[in-house]
């Protein structure tokens, strides 16, 4: 059974950091893409970034370009959001989310057929 | 950037009542780019659809998923008490949402 734990949310002050986890179980955690999604307060699902299974290409979404960075450690089977530079429109729930395709070390994320429950990053002075 | 519209914004049906969500792309979507997903509060979202008429693992046969090029569709046949939920169209092209249909109790 897949599992999808995130960890590391919390309240940060405006301009700050934080770092979140996402620990992964039940499939081959190199050979799949991940991604985290966000949803803020009242708002819809956004993604926000993706990383290939290799760890070797990842991408962002526009509005996290240059202050969000995704990372992996396979031999942990974790994932990872450094977020810096956080404002008051990060606020969200953060979940990671496994993509569907099995396909080696160097697929970028598509579709998301695993999630996990989420963890809440509030920025706020 | 494509862009996604979904509507309604809001349906309110019975169950056992047919509903019928739509997702606009703002230029042509290939088929295979296109999944639905459904999220209840408190829930991880689940992938419903994919490739636009691909049921993924599990999903009940009442949903199914139809379209081509800007216009996409889900539809649920007869409404089941555990379907009153918000839904999100999703391209994979730049990972892009709509903003959701919520599919209420009447």
């Amino acid at each position: 059974e897949v599992q999808l734990l995130e960890s590391g949310g919390g309240l940060v002050q405006p301009g700050g950091s934080l770092r979140i986890s996402c620990e992964a179980s039940g499939f081959i955690f190199t050979s799949y893409a991940m991604s985290w999604v966000r949803q803020a307060p009242g708002k819809g699902l956004q993604w926000v970034s993706g990383i290939s299974g290799s760890g070797g290409r990842t991408y962002y979404a526009d509005s996290v370009m240059g202050r969000f960075t995704v990372s992996r450690d396979n031999a942990k089977n974790t994932l990872f959001l450094q977020m810096d530079s956080l404002r008051g429109e990060d606020t969200a729930v953060y979940y990671c989310a496994k993509d569907l395709a099995y396909c080696g070390s160097e697929c970028e994320p598509e579709f998301f057929d695993n999630w996990g429950q989420g963890t809440l990053v509030t920025v706020s002075s | 950037e494509i862009v996604l519209t979904q509507s309604p914004g809001t349906l309110s049906l019975s169950p056992g009542q047919r509903a019928t969500l739509s997702c606009r792309a703002s230029q042509s979507v290939t088929r295979r780019y296109l999944a639905w997903y459904q999220h209840k509060p408190g829930q991880a979202p689940r992938l419903l659809v994919y490739g636009a008429s691909t049921r993924a693992t599990g999903i009940p046969d009442r949903f199914s998923g139809s379209g081509s090029g800007t216009d996409f569709t889900l539809t649920i046949t007869r409404l089941e008490p555990e379907d009153f939920a918000v839904y999100y169209c999703q391209q994979s092209d730049s990972r892009t949402f709509g903003q959701g249909t919520k599919v209420e109790i009447k």
